[in-house]
């Protein structure tokens, strides 16, 4: 089945610094979904991407749709101590009778203040 | 809303024993998912329903079973729980043809199967 490949596994950083994440997979997907998850909670949307290319923005975060539709990068700017969580990446081809996100394996990420 | 809402929050199993998981929401939404989280895996498809009355098999169905109850409702039961089934489950729903909104998950229910 497909995959998503997603790095880095964990993110050690200091209050004020930004960060980049990134997601690849061996095939397309027509929709890219950044998703947060905050301990003891479920994920929740972060940005949703449904054009090749295409660049969005969400207060101090950015994603983009790779041209090759294979790969989406997150970049959270003046990172924060609420930012620490885990952030997945999810594809999707939707349509038809099936249309489920493919997970990436997550990010941890850790801010000291 | 509520919007998708998971009962227990917390269980611990003994071996063998079956239990339900309830998931219910209230957006109105086509379709509902069932996953599990496992340290390091991310998250894993076990069981979706793409409608009322359709159910169909994800990545790791193996143990389980589920059930749509209606629009709203859709439970995961496991029949003879196995420590190999401790983890975090979420349930998430979405509306068919459209994501716009994503899917829209549950705060999860933790499992410990002893």
């Amino acid at each position: 089945g497909q995959q998503l490949n997603q790095s880095p596994q964990s993110m050690f950083i200091q209050e004020g610094e930004d960060v980049s994440m990134n997601c690849t997979s061996s095939s397309i997907f027509n929709t890219w979904l950044w998703y947060k998850q905050d301990p003891g909670e479920g994920p929740v949307l972060l940005i949703a991407l449904y054009k090749a290319g295409e660049l969005t923005s969400n207060g101090r975060l950015t994603a983009q749709f790779g041209i090759t539709r294979k790969d989406s990068f997150l970049n959270i700017s003046a990172s924060i101590p609420s930012d620490v969580g885990i952030y997945f990446c999810a594809g999707m081809n939707y349509g038809g009778s099936q249309g489920n996100l493919i997970f990436g394996k997550g990010t941890k990420l850790s801010v000291k203040p | 809303n509520a919007g998708v809402t998971q009962t227990p929050k917390f269980q611990v199993l003994k071996t063998g024993q079956s239990m339900t998981l309830q998931c219910a929401q209230d957006m109105n939404h086509n379709s509902m998912y069932w996953y599990r989280q496992d340290p390091g895996m991310g998250l894993r498809l076990i069981y979706y329903s793409a409608s009322e009355g359709t159910t169909d098999k994800g990545e790791v169905p193996n143990g389980y079973n589920v059930s749509r109850l209606n629009k709203r409702e859709f439970s995961l039961r496991l029949e003879s729980a196995a420590p190999s089934q401790t983890s975090v489950y979420f349930c998430a729903s979405s509306q068919r043809g459209t994501i716009k909104d994503g899917y829209t998950f549950g705060s999860g229910t933790r499992l410990t199967v002893v």
